[in-house]
C-alpha cells in the first residue's frame, strides 16, 4: 500500500529546544517534499529534495534544515526551536512530474 | 515565476447546490494540473490530476474545467452534500520541473 508516514504525529517543545521530523515512503520516489501549513492557510516549500543528498531550498527555509541519507528517509530539522514555528508540517512523494504528490498525515508542532 | 490565484477564499453553499472554485495561473508552459481535499485537521487529498492535453475530466460529484487559453483551472462540485465541507487547493506544475505552485485553498461549507 503506497503510503508517506510521518512520525511524530504531535510534538510538543520548549523554545530552544532542538526539533526532529521523519518522514518516509516504500516507494522509492526520488523527490520529496516538507510543507508548513498554518491555520486557515495554504502549504509554504520548506524544502524539496530530488534524491539522497540532493535538496534545494523552498521558499521559506530559515529556521530549518534537512537531511536525506536514504531514498525512503527525509528529515527536517529545527535547530533552537522559535515559538513562530508552531505550524503543522507536511511531507510529500512524487514519483514522476506527472504524478500527484502524496501527502503524509502531517506532524502538528507546537513550541512553547 | 509562475503565480497561482485561487478564488474565492470561503464559499458556502446550500445542500444540493453547485459550487465553483477557480484558480489562475501565469505561466503558459504549465502543464500538470492538480485538485486537493483538505477536511479539518487532515492531510490533503487528491481529487484530481489534469494534464495540459485535455480539457474536462469528470469525478464522482464534480468536474475540473482547464481553459487553456485563460488559464485559468475550475473545481465544479454539483449538488454539494455535507462531506464535501472541506478546504480545496489547486497546484500548478510546469513541464520542467517537479516544483508545485499552490493556490491559496478556498475553504467551503455546505449549509443544511
Amino acid at each position: 500500500d503506497m503510503k508517506v508516514t510521518q512520525m511524530p504525529r504531535y510534538l510538543i517543545k520548549r523554545m530552544g529546544e532542538n526539533v526532529l521530523l521523519e518522514c518516509g515512503q516504500d516507494m522509492s520516489h526520488e523527490t520529496m517534499y516538507w510543507y508548513r501549513q498554518d491555520p486557515g492557510l495554504g502549504l509554504q516549500l520548506i524544502y524539496i529534495s530530488y534524491d539522497v543528498d540532493s535538496n534545494s531550498e523552498g521558499d521559506i527555509p530559515k529556521g530549518y534544515r534537512v537531511s536525506r541519507k536514504k531514498r525512503e528517509h527525509f528529515s527536517l530539522i529545527l535547530d533552537s526551536a522559535k515559538t513562530n514555528q508552531t505550524s503543522v508540517y507536511f511531507c510529500a512523494s512524487i514519483r514522476d512530474r506527472n504524478q500527484a504528490p502524496l501527502f503524509g498525515e502531517g506532524t502538528r508542532l507546537s513550541v512553547l | 515565476g509562475e503565480q497561482v490565484e485561487q478564488r474565492p477564499p470561503h464559499l458556502s453553499v446550500r445542500e444540493g447546490d453547485s459550487a465553483v472554485i477557480t484558480c489562475t495561473y501565469t505561466d503558459p508552459n504549465s502543464y500538470y494540473f492538480f485538485w486537493y481535499k483538505q477536511e479539518p485537521g487532515a492531510s490533503l487529498q487528491l481529487l484530481m490530476k489534469v494534464f495540459s492535453s485535455t480539457e474536462i475530466n469528470e469525478g464522482q460529484g464534480f468536474t475540473v474545467l482547464l481553459n487553456k487559453k485563460d488559464k485559468r483551472l475550475s473545481l465544479n462540485l454539483t449538488a454539494a452534500h455535507p462531506g464535501d465541507s472541506a478546504a480545496y487547493f489547486c497546484a500548478v506544475s510546469a513541464n520542467s520541473n517537479y516544483q508545485l505552485i499552490w493556490g491559496s485553498g478556498t475553504k467551503l461549507i455546505i449549509k443544511p
